[in-house]
């Protein structure tokens, strides 16, 4: 069974257009995060959500908006999708309580044409 | 601000040596630090995870250190396989889970048959 699963896990859209990634996690944590893994790898906190709390991280431009319907999703939503934001999307979970691991999806790789 | 650093980029050795994969950051007030394997194409896999009381934690062939005095963790790989090649990622949880992990930039591992 898998613990947090991302669709698509493949997603080539034109600049300009409107997408949505899916995240589902089967763990019954409380807190999700969206990252960002960009062309050199470097991976980087995005979002994190717990208990409809959401913290934003500074640098992200609020063409990207996280949605969350229930504690198990948590979606990404972006909009006018530009050639920077081809990357891939990795979504993750925890307990939320201090120590808890997290438990990373497969990744969502984004090209934007 | 959290900045973790990890050395080498790259890494090559013969199956079967034992080897060391190093990884510091500058804020000493974590609450544990992860470590991950990640695969070409594929999500991260959580290796070990280390609460900020304890100094080192180990899983088969794996054993991870941790001096946060002196910003320091390592990775210890015993007997390495061709299977171990993959990128080894230090991730930092300095906000008890809110703010998202804090990433290196990851070790690519490549163990010769």
């Amino acid at each position: 069974d898998t613990a947090v699963s991302q669709t698509p896990k493949y997603l080539v859209t034109q600049m300009g257009n409107d997408k949505s990634i899916k995240c589902e996690q089967n763990l019954g944590h409380d807190t999700m995060y969206w990252y960002k893994q960009d062309s050199k790898k470097f991976l980087k906190i995005m979002f994190s959500y717990n208990n409809k709390e959401l913290i934003i991280n500074e640098t992200v431009p609020n063409r990207f908006s996280p949605k969350s319907p229930d504690k198990a999703h948590l979606n990404l939503h972006i909009n006018s999708l530009e050639l920077g934001d081809s990357a891939v999307y990795f979504c993750a979970s925890s307990g939320g309580a201090q120590g808890q691991p997290q438990h990373f999806g497969d990744g969502t790789r984004l090209s934007i044409l | 601000k959290q900045e973790v650093t990890q050395i080498p980029a790259a890494l090559s050795v013969p199956e079967g040596e034992n080897l060391v994969l190093n990884c510091s950051f500058t804020d000493s007030a974590i609450y544990n630090l992860q470590w991950f394997r990640q695969d070409p194409g594929k999500g991260l896999t959580s290796l070990l995870l280390i609460q900020s009381s304890q100094r080192e934690q180990t899983s088969g062939r794996l054993n991870a250190s941790l001096d946060k005095s002196s910003g320091r963790s390592t990775l210890y790989i015993a007997a390495s396989q061709p299977g171990d090649s993959a990128t080894y990622l230090c991730a930092l949880d300095s906000g008890g889970g809110a703010d998202g992990l804090t990433f290196g930039k990851g070790t690519h591992l490549i163990i010769q048959p």
